[in-house]
């Protein structure tokens, strides 16, 4: 299974929004409701920040925001604070129960 | 309180196996699939499988067919992961991860472990 694509890296000011696309074939999203997106901070484990296309699990900050269109996903952070400055990671549910992640983006706050 | 717990880091020889241990107490061990994601030194994240505790069922990516066998220890609430034939590509972070919600959904990866670090190297 191909990976899913990401910009290798993204920035903005604090108090922007920034928006990171995710890209795939058709059949890498099915229907385009099993991705999810990963915050990770240096030598820490991921975070789940969004499931289902645009659900935040408890505990996430409304400024984080998903959504799909067509053969993409995107991940928006609002309000754009250092704290939000680690590398994002999608993910999709495809075929067969199986999962394949993007390459990773890294989010830099200028 | 979910909290992973995995093993300790390995150092291995090219063509040797690697056993990776992930525990699980806090929640009903057998209500939630447990997944294995890697991490390459400086690259993205890579799923690698993923395990029903209850029955002991597994799904593979296509890539370590073969290669990957997981298994469960309900008594202890622990999944382990084995890879087999290690190359010096294999060296990265191993990381334990739970699904979101309860079998059957098989949604999204909630509660990580702290990550394990395999070394390949001759």
């Amino acid at each position: 299974q191909s990976a899913l694509t990401q910009p290798a890296s993204v920035s903005g000011s604090p108090g922007q929004s920034i928006t990171i696309p995710c890209t795939g074939t058709s059949s890498d999203f099915g229907t385009y409701t099993l991705v999810s997106w990963y915050q990770q901070h240096p030598g820490k484990a991921p975070k789940l920040m969004i499931y289902e296309a645009y659900k935040r699990p408890s505990g996430v900050s409304n400024r984080f925001s998903g959504s799909t269109s067509g053969s993409a996903a995107s991940l928006t952070i609002s309000g754009l604070q250092a704290e939000d400055e680690a590398d994002y990671h999608c993910c999709a549910k495809v075929g067969g129960g199986t999962w394949v992640f993007g390459g990773g983006t890294k989010v830099t706050v200028l | 309180q979910v909290q992973l717990v995995q093993s300790g880091a390995e150092v291995k020889m090219p063509g040797a196996s690697v056993k990776v241990s992930c525990t699980a107490p806090g929640y009903t061990f057998t209500s939630y699939y447990m997944y294995w994601v890697r991490q390459a030194p400086g690259q993205g994240l890579e799923w690698m499988g993923m395990i029903n505790p209850s029955g002991g069922y597994t799904t593979y990516a296509e890539k370590f067919q073969g290669r990957l066998t997981m298994n469960r220890d309900t008594s202890t609430s622990t999944v382990s992961m084995e890879l087999t034939s290690l190359r010096s590509e294999d060296t990265a972070v191993y990381y334990c991860a739970r699904a979101l919600t309860m079998i059957p959904r098989n949604d999204a990866f909630d509660f990580w472990g702290q990550g394990t670090q395999v070394t390949v190297s001759s």
